[in-house]
Order: structure tokens, then sequence, then C-alpha cells
């Protein structure tokens, strides 16, 4: 079946930029998402990119793809210790959407 | 305030047990999904539905049943609970043909 692989940790100096990488296997998945999830809550949707674009920048944040290697990143710009959460990349391919893992984001002031 | 409400949002049930967490939506969005939460495993699809009075298994659907009787609720029964449903359980939504889910603040469910 589908499968969405991450790292599961990830630790980095406030100011620096943080790199969280994601790959999936399903080649016919429509959209990609970004998710964060901060301790004891619910996901909350971060960003997302359409398959058929190759980059998407919002603000800090700029998500690459990279369709032929099946390969998904999410940048961060001057991380904050704010941004300490848990990413979550996930897939969509009809009804349906296949969540990564997980990668826990530390961030040392 | 617009959003997913899950309830209750813990609970501590003993095996064998039963019991159903409602998961309401007030955005009329058109489908609904239960995920589980387990440490290092991410979310994986128990049930969803993509309308009023439908319902579909996803991931890991055994022991667990679902009902969508009214577009905005959703429910999930556990009939006769046991150790390994112990998990935070999410309820997301989303409209027809658009992206990007909506969840709920989750259930923290234990099960000794």
């Amino acid at each position: 079946g589908e499968d969405v692989e991450q790292s599961l940790f990830l630790s980095v100096r406030e100011g620096d930029s943080s790199v969280i990488n994601c790959t999936y296997t399903d080649s016919s998945s429509t959209y990609l998402y970004w998710y964060k999830q901060e301790p004891g809550a619910g996901l909350q949707l971060l960003t997302y990119i359409f398959s058929n674009m190759d980059m998407k920048q919002d603000q800090r944040l700029t998500v690459l793809l990279n369709k032929k290697d099946k390969h998904l990143s999410l940048r961060i710009a001057d991380t904050q210790t704010g941004d300490s959460a848990i990413y979550f990349c996930a897939v969509t391919g009809g009804f349906k959407t296949i969540f990564g893992a997980g990668t826990r984001l530390f961030v040392k002031a | 305030n617009a959003g997913v409400t899950q309830t209750p949002k813990f609970r501590v049930l003993k095996t064998g047990q039963s019991m159903t967490l409602l998961c309401a939506q007030d955005m009329n969005h058109e489908y609904m999904y239960w995920y589980r939460q387990d440490p290092g495993m991410g979310l994986r699809l128990i049930h969803y539905s993509v309308g009023e009075g439908t319902t579909a298994k996803g991931e890991v659907p055994d022991g667990y049943n679902v009902s969508r009787l009214k577009k905005q609720n959703f429910l999930l029964g556990l009939e006769s609970a046991a150790p390994s449903q112990t998990s935070v359980y999410f309820c997301a939504s989303i409209p027809a043909g658009t992206y990007g889910y909506t969840f709920g603040s989750g259930t923290r469910l234990t099960v000794v």
C-alpha cells in the first residue's frame, strides 16, 4: 500500500533554517501537505502543494516537491522556539490521506 | 466557534467495556474521518465517511464501528475495548473537492 516516510527527529539552533524531508510511494497523489502538531493539540494545516507544482513559498515556509524522486521537503527559515512541534507530511489521492509518522523538531535557544 | 469538536477529551475504560466517541463539525463538510495516533506511527485511518449515511473502512477498522446519521456528526464506537486500542483518537473533516483537513483536538483513551 501507499507509504509516507519521514525522519523522526530534527534539532536546530534558533535562527537557523530547518529542513524536514519526506518521501512517498503513491505517484498518483494530487495534494501534498505539511501539518503541525503542538503538544496536546490536534494537527493544524501548515501549508500544501499541488502535484503539478515544484515549489511553494509562504512567508518563512518553503515547500519543494520532486515528483521524479517522490520527495517533499519543508524549509522553515529563521526557526524560532515557537516552531518546536511535530511536523507531519501527508499525501492525498482520492478520498484518503496518508500521513507520515511525524518529525519532532527541537529548537535550541 | 466553527470547527471540529470531539467528546470526551479523556477516558479510561476497562477491557471489554464499550464506548462511543462523538465528533461534531459545524462547517457543513461532506467528508469526515477517524484516525488513531500512536507513538512513532503517525496517524492511521480507522473509518471514514463521504456523506451522510455512508461509511467506509480505512487502514485499521477492526474492533471499531462508525455511524454518520447526520451530516454534522460522526460517531466512533468501540464494541469491546482492548488494551491495544489505547491511543489518541482524532476526528477530521473536509469539504468535498478541496484540500486540507480540519482536525479536532483529540480524545485520549486508555484501556486497562
